[in-house]
């Protein structure tokens, strides 16, 4: 089993169009854990923390389950430059990150 | 803003050369990564360092080695590469280890190529 697991999709949506990634990891000591978005070819970087209290930033809402191991990000009102791929990230109970593999979303006009 | 520059963006090299790609970072990060990415596998560590001439084994550490003798310099070595080392590497920098802050900053990335 994979420690961080993501569906790689794509999710293919329309713009304005409402979308959920979820994500599942292993480690239950894992301790911190957040979102990075990858525009093609590019670094990832970082698109928020999850926090235990779940976080919003704009269109964008992450949530953490740690009794189910489960994290999400909320996408609202898709505009094209969502188009990218999400990686799920988590730390290891060193403290490493460990990342899943993504999930590609592709806005459709 | 933090800055994490890479060497090479694009590298092509032969069976047996001995690689060097080499990563800068500006923002006096304790932490430096080395990770690599390939199609369907994410972003594997590779190796690791947490302070100047300290480094420490990633998930995937066999046929490469690393230097640190700078803080703001992390070094990747191919010491004999092989095709299976065709991959995106990708250099990171962070300025602790562990816990909710813990951003690590990627740099572009090097498309390394082995023929």
């Amino acid at each position: 089993r994979k420690e961080v697991e993501q569906d790689p999709g794509p999710f293919n949506v329309p713009e304005g169009a409402t979308v959920a990634f979820n994500c599942t990891y292993s480690n239950s000591a894992s301790q911190s854990f957040f979102w990075y978005r990858q525009d093609c070819r590019k670094e990832p970087k970082l698109l928020m923390s999850v926090y235990s209290s779940g976080n919003e930033d704009g269109r964008f809402t992450a949530q953490l389950n740690r009794a189910s191991q489960y994290i999400s990000l909320l996408i609202r009102d898709s505009k094209l430059s969502d188009s990218a791929t999400y990686l799920c990230v988590v730390t290891d109970d060193t403290g490493k990150l460990i990342f899943g593999q993504g999930t590609t979303l592709q806005v459709k006009p | 803003d933090v800055k994490v520059t890479q060497s090479s963006r694009y590298l092509v090299k032969r069976t047996g050369e001995k690689v060097f790609l080499e990563c800068v970072q500006d923002m006096d990060h304790e932490n430096m990564f080395w990770y690599r990415q390939d199609p369907g596998l994410g972003l594997r560590l590779i190796y690791f360092s947490y302070d100047v001439k300290m480094k420490e084994k990633g998930d995937i550490p066999e046929g490469y080695s690393v230097s640190r003798e700078k803080k703001e310099r992390f070094s990747l070595i191919l010491e004999s590469a092989s095709t299976n080392q065709t991959s995106m590497y990708l250099c990171a920098s962070s300025l602790t280890a562990g816990g909710r802050e813990d951003t690590q900053y990627f740099g572009p990335g090097t498309r390394l190529t082995v023929l």
